[in-house]
Formats: structure tokens, C-alpha cells, sequence
């Protein structure tokens, strides 16, 4: 049972406009969600983090928003650029073992 | 140079072939993460170490074995190379802050 969900596998954005990527979690231990950035033959970069804490986090044009009682969260990216196209994968931690469970990553256009 | 350095970058072996991925870091990390990824599927742990002598199975460790010959060195062995152990492998490390991971490139392997 995947514990992690990205239910969009692909995404297609004009460039300038707004990205919006998705990611639901069902484990309610999770407190702490990290977004990473993948591009082809390279591994994940980290791009962003979220503590439970918190219900934003913004930096630069990255912002990641997490609603608890929904088990979401989003990475809106502002505005969105050629060089954002990569696949990014949702990632959650709970803080008794730090292990990260991933979603299966959505691949972002960006078209020009 | 990279931080975390995994070899080889691509591998083709046949089944029931011992076949070893290595993996390298500079970072001066305790915490050491061997992952694979299959297509349309996040990324699942295989083992991980939080100190040379401190090993751990993941997710999905039967058929795998590691080895932490120091802080900075961290090995996979598949010990009889079966076709359903095609996928791309990731190495990672995390230091002070748990949360966050750093990936190598990926080793991607054929078995055959």
C-alpha cells in the first residue's frame, strides 16, 4: 500500500505560468516532507522541505504548502521556467526513524 | 567532483551472476542509503547504515546484501542476479540535518 501518492504522472506547463504538483500521504506519523528535483541520468537533488510545524515554506520561486488534515501537499513553482523540467518526487519522514517513503514522481514540461 | 559517487554508471550481467555496486562519498556523512527505482514506482530502500558498524535492512533487502568498509564507502552485492533486479540503483547519504538526502548519479543494471 503505497503510503506516498503522486496521482499525476505527467504535467504540462506554458513557460512563466504556474506549476502546481500534488502529493497525498496516508501515514499520519509522517512530520516532516521533502520535494526533490530529478533529471535524466542524474540522482534526486533536494529542493524543499516542510516540517509539520508549518503550513508554508517558501524559497525563491519554490513554495511547498501542507494541509494536515487533508494529508496534502504542493509544490506551486513561480514562474515556471525551461529548466524546470525534470521529474520531482514527494518524499515523507517521520522523525522516530527519518527513513524517507517516496511517491512515484510526476514528470513537469515546461513548454516555451 | 561529485560529492557521492557511485560505480559502475551502467552494468549488463546474466542471471545468477555475484555482481557489486559501489558507492563513494566526500561529504563526511555517517548515514549511508542504498535505493532502487523501478518505472512508475517511487524510490525503495534496500538497506541503510548510520555508522560503519550499524547496518540495517529496508524495504526490500532479500537478495541484496551490503558491506560499510568505512565512513565514506558503502557496497550492494547481489548475490545471485535474478531479471526482476533490473532497475536503476541510487546511493545517498545524510548528515546533521537526517532529513535530507544526497544521491549519486545511479548505477543502472541489466540482469539478463
Amino acid at each position: 500500500d503505497q503510503q506516498v501518492k503522486q496521482n499525476s504522472p505527467s504535467l504540462s506547463v506554458q513557460e512563466g505560468r504556474i506549476s502546481i504538483l500534488n502529493c497525498d500521504y496516508t501515514n499520519s506519523m509522517f512530520d516532516y516532507f521533502l520535494w526533490y528535483k530529478k533529471y535524466p541520468a542524474e540522482g534526486p537533488t533536494f529542493l524543499i522541505s516542510i516540517s509539520s510545524i508549518k503550513d508554508k515554506n517558501e524559497d525563491g520561486r519554490f513554495t511547498v504548502f501542507l494541509n494536515k488534515s487533508a494529508k496534502h501537499l504542493s509544490l506551486h513553482i513561480v514562474p515556471s521556467q525551461p529548466g524546470d523540467s525534470a521529474v520531482y518526487f514527494c518524499a515523507a519522514s517521520a522523525s522516530s526513524n527519518y527513513q524517507l517513503i517516496w511517491g512515484a514522481g510526476t514528470k513537469l514540461i515546461i513548454k516555451p | 567532483d561529485a560529492d557521492v559517487t557511485q560505480t559502475p554508471r551502467n552494468r549488463i550481467t546474466k542471471t545468477g551472476k555475484r555482481i557489486m555496486l559501489e558507492c563513494s562519498q566526500t561529504k563526511g556523512h555517517d548515514r549511508m542509503y542504498w535505493y532502487r527505482q523501478d518505472p512508475g514506482l517511487g524510490l525503495r530502500l534496500i538497506y541503510y547504515s548510520f555508522d560503519v558498524k550499524d547496518i540495517n535492512k529496508g524495504e526490500i533487502s532479500d537478495g541484496y546484501s551490503v558491506s560499510r568498509q568505512a565512513q565514506a564507502k558503502f557496497s550492494l552485492s547481489l548475490e545471485s542476479a535474478i531479471p526482476n533486479q533490473t532497475a536503476l540503483y541510487f546511493c545517498a547519504t545524510s548528515g546533521t540535518r537526517k532529513n535530507i538526502q544526497y544521491f549519486g548519479a545511479g548505477t543502472r543494471l541489466s540482469v539478463l
